[in-house]
């Protein structure tokens, strides 16, 4: 079965605490990419990686940090430095970055800062 | 700088009826649109990928047109069913931006009733 899996699908966090983000996928796709969408928003461009063990800063990248180690995974951390975490959580992937392919998203992970 | 506007922001109509949505764009210079759909707490599901040569795509009831030179799209969708009840948004690709940016509007919230 095809596609990009994120977990969790709900998370919690404590105010000042670190928390990671898995976005795996078996499309066998060079690029991958993290948006982040708030309600009554359009999605935005937080981080992308073109390929492996490159990553580029999105239009919202403070307080985000990622890693591209492998092809098939792309983890985002939320760090204790982003002022307002509470959203939702997008990883998509295209099969080589650029304007003529179509990405494909994953379930996404809602995060919630408590 | 790029802005993409999708009016109405919800719509609501009887099952059966034809309907359209608007996507505009204040850059012509893109090179492609994306018509996706999202459930409530969902992913984006593509539907349909316009390059900036093409004038429309279709695919079963979905029909979206592009006309670059008026920064509009539409998204056709014939004889409506309550399973089509999502929301809607459109991206497009600009010349000139980074390898990953997607440029989102917010979204058109569409209900059909049975």
């Amino acid at each position: 079965d095809g596609g990009i899996t994120q977990s969790p699908k709900y998370l919690f966090r404590k105010e000042g605490q670190n928390v990671t983000l898995s976005c795996e996928q078996n499309l066998n796709h060079d690029a991958m990419y993290w948006y982040r969408q708030d309600p009554g928003q359009g999605l935005r461009l937080i981080y992308y990686s073109q390929i492996v063990n490159d990553f580029q800063k999105g239009d919202i990248a403070e307080g985000y940090s990622v890693s591209r180690e492998k092809k098939e995974s792309f983890p985002l951390t939320v760090t204790s430095a982003q002022k307002n975490p509470t959203a939702f959580y997008l990883c998509a992937s295209s099969i080589v970055a650029g304007s003529d392919n179509e990405q494909f998203f994953g379930p996404g992970t809602r995060l919630t800062v408590l | 700088k790029q802005e993409v506007t999708q009016i109405p922001a919800a719509l609501s109509v009887p099952e059966g009826e034809n309907l359209v949505l608007n996507c505009s764009f204040t850059d012509s210079a893109i090179y492609n649109l994306q018509w996706f759909r999202q459930d409530p707490g969902k992913g984006l599901t593509s539907l349909l990928l316009i390059q900036s040569s093409q004038r429309e795509q279709t695919s079963g009831r979905l029909n979206a047109s592009l006309d670059k030179s008026s920064g509009r799209s539409t998204l056709y969708i014939a004889a409506s069913q309550p399973g089509d009840s999502a929301t809607y948004l459109c991206a497009v690709w600009n010349y000139g931006g980074s390898q990953g940016n997607l440029i989102f509007g917010k979204g058109t919230k569409l209900s059909v009733k049975p």
